[in-house]
């Protein structure tokens, strides 16, 4: 069976540093999609990156980057030089190939992210 | 280029009465799949559907129920509500099952968030 683990349930950063928000997964497929998304107070889910497990680099998308390493089934979210706006939860998410062509995710319980002035 | 769109965003109900949820995804995408979320439960995949069909559904009784336009818009009912259904219900669309695995294209709405008393 598929799992996600996120076993940060809250963290505070300072505004401008860097933050690591940690992400493990377990998962029998040959091939999957690791996902993180973040959900502020309003509730939309906002897709941030996306890493193939298959991709030779890790993914990156501006201030986002996903350290990704599969013999250690981690697949980290940092965010760098933090701003207030990136207070929020943050989940990781996986799919697998098995069961077909679905855009089923298992998701994480998530990380509540507090950035301080 | 609009996002996906759900209707209500809130809404307040009774045990017993029933409810229908609406998701309209981003223009061009054909698949539509939905996701529970409570604080206990976390999130949880409900049905994805593509082309009017249900291409698969998660572990929740037979009240909740949802079906596909030809429009690719899509709804969701649960009918005779209980306390426990009382959640945010998310919204997914992307251009094809599968897709989130290859791209990462897999995108939410705001939800709607559903009290039941």
């Amino acid at each position: 069976a598929q799992k996600i683990t996120q076993t940060q349930p809250g963290m505070f950063v300072q505004e401008k540093e860097a933050v690591t928000l940690d992400c493990t997964y377990d998962t029998s497929d040959p091939s999957y999609g690791l996902f993180w998304y973040k959900q502020p107070s309003s509730g939309e889910m906002i897709f941030l990156i996306y890493q193939g497990s298959y991709d030779q680099q890790n993914a990156t998308e501006g201030r986002y980057s996903l350290n990704f390493q599969k013999a250690r089934k981690s697949a980290n979210l940092v965010i760098s030089a933090s701003q207030l706006g990136d207070s929020a939860m943050y989940f990781c998410a996986m799919r697998g190939v098995y069961g077909g062509a679905t855009n089923k995710l298992i998701f994480g319980t998530g990380t509540l992210l507090a950035v301080q002035p | 280029k609009a996002g996906v769109t759900q209707t209500p965003r809130y809404l307040i109900k009774t045990r017993g009465q029933q409810v229908t949820l609406s998701c309209s995804p981003i223009s061009g995408h054909r698949s539509v799949s939905w996701y529970q979320q409570t604080p206990g439960q976390g999130l949880q995949f409900l049905f994805e559907y593509f082309s009017e069909t249900q291409r698969n559904k998660g572990n929740f009784p037979g009240r909740f129920s949802g079906r596909q336009f030809s429009n690719s818009r899509s709804e969701m009912n649960v009918s005779t509500l209980e306390l426990g259904d009382s959640a945010l219900y998310l919204c997914a669309s992307s251009l094809e099952p599968g897709q989130a695995i290859n791209t990462g294209e897999l995108f939410f709405g705001e939800g709607s968030r559903l009290t039941v008393l």
